[in-house]
């Protein structure tokens, strides 16, 4: 996978919108970007995944420039409950969707939202 | 539809002692495979499985077995527990397929919570 690089930790207040950016400089041609997110006591579950422009579902959005070599996970008008860790993963689709090779995570992105 | 399904969700043993940690899915995914996390070091693959009859190692195998002998079941064995072993393991599984446009990911469980004394 390649290397990323996110923030350790954010903090938000209900309502707002909050911006994860990650860093891949060196992304390859092949390579897709998935967020992961982990609820504390729970395992990680798949939020969106990208290859260029952006991607929108109904948890959140996915901003993907030109270059590639960022992303931002975009999360609007967060509450209470969006409290948790991000994991931004980058790889080809063999390792990201489990064809047969090892994904690894990183530490992510502690989100903390409060009233 | 349970998804990923882990037992128990929580253990204590004692040094020395052997257990395996169960790891069921129902979503006919070829690809499982078993993570610990520990306080401020993300997740860490020890085994995974592409397939029935086919196991391999991740980053940290030592002191784990695993065996896939069905599709469905994926369980992972300690031989001889010990303090290092304390963790949150989590078995995850997908349909494995490579295809970018698998937006799925990964299924994970919910964790077994496992301390060694």
């Amino acid at each position: 996978l390649a290397k990323t690089t996110q923030p350790i930790s954010m903090d938000s207040y209900e309502g707002q919108e909050v911006n994860i950016t990650c860093s891949h400089n060196n992304i390859a041609t092949n390579d897709y970007i998935t967020w992961y997110q982990q609820f504390p006591s729970q395992g990680p579950r798949f939020i969106i995944q990208g290859y260029k422009t952006k991607v929108t579902n109904e948890v959140a959005s996915l901003f993907i420039p030109a270059d590639r070599k960022s992303s931002t996970l975009s999360l609007p008008r967060v509450s209470l409950s969006d409290t948790a860790v991000y994991y931004c993963l980058v790889g080809p689709p063999g390792i990201l969707t489990g064809g047969g090779n090892k994904l690894t995570f990183g530490t992510g992105t502690q989100l903390k939202v409060e009233l | 539809n349970a998804g990923v399904t882990q037992t128990p969700k929580f253990q204590v043993l004692k040094t020395g002692q052997s257990m395996t940690l169960q790891c069921a899915q129902d979503m006919n995914h070829e690809y499982m495979s078993w993570y610990r996390q520990d306080p401020g070091m993300g997740l860490r693959l020890i085994h995974y499985s592409v397939g029935a009859g086919i196991t391999d190692q991740g980053e940290v195998p030592n002191g784990y077995n695993v065996s896939r002998s069905t599709t469905e079941d994926f369980p992972l064995r300690l031989l001889s527990a010990a303090p290092s072993q304390t963790s949150v393991y989590f078995c995850a599984s997908s349909s494995g397929q490579g295809h970018p446009l698998d937006l799925e990911g990964y299924t994970f469980g919910s964790g077994t919570r496992l301390t060694v004394v």
